[in-house]
C-alpha cells in the first residue's frame, strides 16, 4: 500500500536555525507532492506543491522542497525559521495512473516548534 | 471568496449513538474529500466524492458513509459511534482535477464519550 513518511515528530528549533523535515513516499511511478502547514487554531493550508519540472520548489514564506526521485523524497526547507512559523508540518502525495491522479496521502505531520 | 465551511464545529456524542457532519466547498469545486486527523495518525483519508458520486474510498468501517449533493454540499454519517471515532474531522474541496491543491475547512471536533 502506498505511504508517506515523516520521521520527525517533533522538532524543536531557535529563531534564525535553519530547517529541514523530511518526507518520503513508497511507490514509484508519477506522484504530485505536496507540503499543507497547520498553524495554531487555524485550517490546513497549502504550503507548496510540486507536479512536473525543476525539482526545486519555492513556496510561501520563503519556503522551499526539493524532489529527488531517486531517493522518493520531498524535503522541505527554511534557512531561517521565525517563531511564526510554529506550527505543524504535513507531507502529501498522490500518483498519476493510468485512470488519472489517484486519492492524496498525507503523512503523520511534524510539530514544529520555534522558540524565541 | 468564501472558504470551506463545517458545521458544527464541535460535537459530544455517546457510544452507540449516530452522527451527520456537513461540508460546503468553495463555490465552483467539485470534488469534496474528507479525512479523520488524530494525534499521531496524521490525516487518513475517509472518502472523495465528485458530481455525487463516491469517487474513492479509505479503509474505514461500512459506520462511516458520505453523499454529495447537487448543488456540491457533503455530509458524512457515522452510526453506531465508537469511542475509538473520536478525532478531527475535516473537509476539503478542490477543483476536478485531483492536480488542484486541497483547500481545508476548520473541521468537525468529534468527541465520543
Amino acid at each position: 500500500a502506498q505511504s508517506v513518511s515523516q520521521h520527525n515528530h517533533h522538532v524543536i528549533l531557535s529563531e534564525a536555525a535553519s530547517l529541514e523535515l523530511g518526507c518520503n513516499y513508497s511507490y514509484g511511478g508519477t506522484v504530485n507532492l505536496f507540503w499543507y502547514v497547520q498553524y495554531p487554531g487555524q485550517h490546513l493550508q497549502l504550503l507548496l506543491k510540486y507536479f512536473s519540472g525543476d525539482p526545486l520548489v519555492k513556496g510561501i514564506k520563503g519556503f522551499e522542497a526539493e524532489f529527488i526521485k531517486s531517493k522518493f523524497s520531498f524535503n522541505l526547507r527554511k534557512p531561517s525559521v521565525q517563531w511564526s512559523d510554529t506550527a505543524e508540518y504535513f507531507c502529501a502525495v498522490n500518483r498519476i495512473s493510468n485512470f488519472g491522479n489517484e486519492k492524496l496521502t498525507f503523512g503523520t505531520g511534524t510539530r514544529l516548534t520555534i522558540i524565541p | 471568496k468564501a472558504g470551506v465551511t463545517q458545521t458544527p464545529r464541535y460535537l459530544i456524542k455517546t457510544r452507540g449513538q449516530q452522527v451527520t457532519l456537513s461540508c460546503s466547498p468553495i463555490s465552483g469545486h467539485r470534488s469534496v474529500s474528507w479525512y479523520q486527523q488524530t494525534p499521531g495518525q496524521g490525516l487518513q483519508f475517509l472518502f472523495e466524492y465528485f458530481s455525487e458520486t463516491q469517487r474513492n474510498k479509505g479503509n474505514f468501517p461500512g459506520r462511516f458513509s458520505g453523499r454529495q449533493f447537487s448543488n456540491s454540499r457533503s455530509e458524512m454519517n457515522v452510526s453506531t459511534l465508537e469511542l475509538g471515532d473520536s478525532a478531527l474531522y475535516l473537509c476539503a474541496s478542490s477543483h476536478a482535477d485531483r492536480a488542484s491543491p486541497l483547500h481545508f475547512g476548520n473541521g468537525t471536533r468529534l468527541t465520543v464519550t
